[in-house]
């Protein structure tokens, strides 16, 4: 299945670096997100875009700065990021609020 | 604030046995419970889901129950199978915000 495509799938950086994440969705929904997954705890949604505005945002440091050009196209920058911010980061589309989530592979995010 | 409670945590069957997830939600408002499947190294994946306009839910093997009165649902597999193993996530919709509240997941892991 290919319909949320996340890059890259595996990123190191140190504390210093600035980069970006990248989600592509090719299912026509409306509402996208942004997930941060970590060990044996529940997903934490940290942003939620509708028709490329940002409706929701979870108390998210600001070292972390989303973007959403279209409703296509999902990206999260980063900045000055911290050792616990090493995480799984899940990209999900959904047709609208309410409807299932279809996950991206995500990008394995390692802080030194 | 609003939170889902997944148990247990772990899951070890016999091939061929039956294995049930429990959760618990604490939004009495919600009325929509996905349930997601999440191999290692790989997305997660919807499996099920059930609204509030029903108690149950089955496909094939799978299967979900919900208690509205009581505020839990359960995941129920049966003659479980090797490719069975893997995390499994519950969630709830809120009300307030239509976004998914997730629980921790349940490792299944099925022996041969």
């Amino acid at each position: 299945e290919t319909g949320v495509t996340q890059t890259p799938r595996h990123l190191v950086m140190g504390m210093t670096n600035k980069k970006s994440l990248k989600c592509e969705q090719h299912l026509g929904h409306n509402a996208m997100y942004w997930y941060k997954q970590s060990a044996k705890k529940p997903l934490e949604l940290m942003f939620v875009y509708s028709l490329e505005e940002r409706v929701e945002n979870n108390s998210v440091p600001s070292r972390f700065s989303p973007e959403c050009p279209n409703s296509s196209h999902l990206f999260l920058h980063l900045h000055t990021l911290q050792p616990e911010d090493s995480a799984l980061y899940l990209c999900a589309s959904s047709q609208e609020f309410g409807q299932p989530q279809h996950f991206g592979d995500g990008t394995r995010l390692s802080i030194l | 604030g609003e939170n889902v409670e997944q148990h247990p945590s772990t899951l070890s069957v016999q091939e061929g046995d039956s294995a049930v997830i429990k959760c618990t939600y604490s939004d009495s408002a919600s009325n929509y419970f996905p349930w997601y499947k999440q191999e290692l190294g790989k997305r997660p994946q919807l499996i099920i889901d059930i609204r509030s306009n029903v108690g149950e839910k089955k496909d094939q093997r799978i299967a979900v129950t919900l208690n509205k009165t009581a505020k839990h649902f359960s995941l129920h597999i049966t003659e479980t199978q090797p490719e069975d193993s893997a995390v499994y996530f519950c969630a709830a919709l809120l009300d307030s915000n239509y976004q998914l509240i997730w629980g921790a997941g349940t490792k299944l892991i099925i022996k041969p």
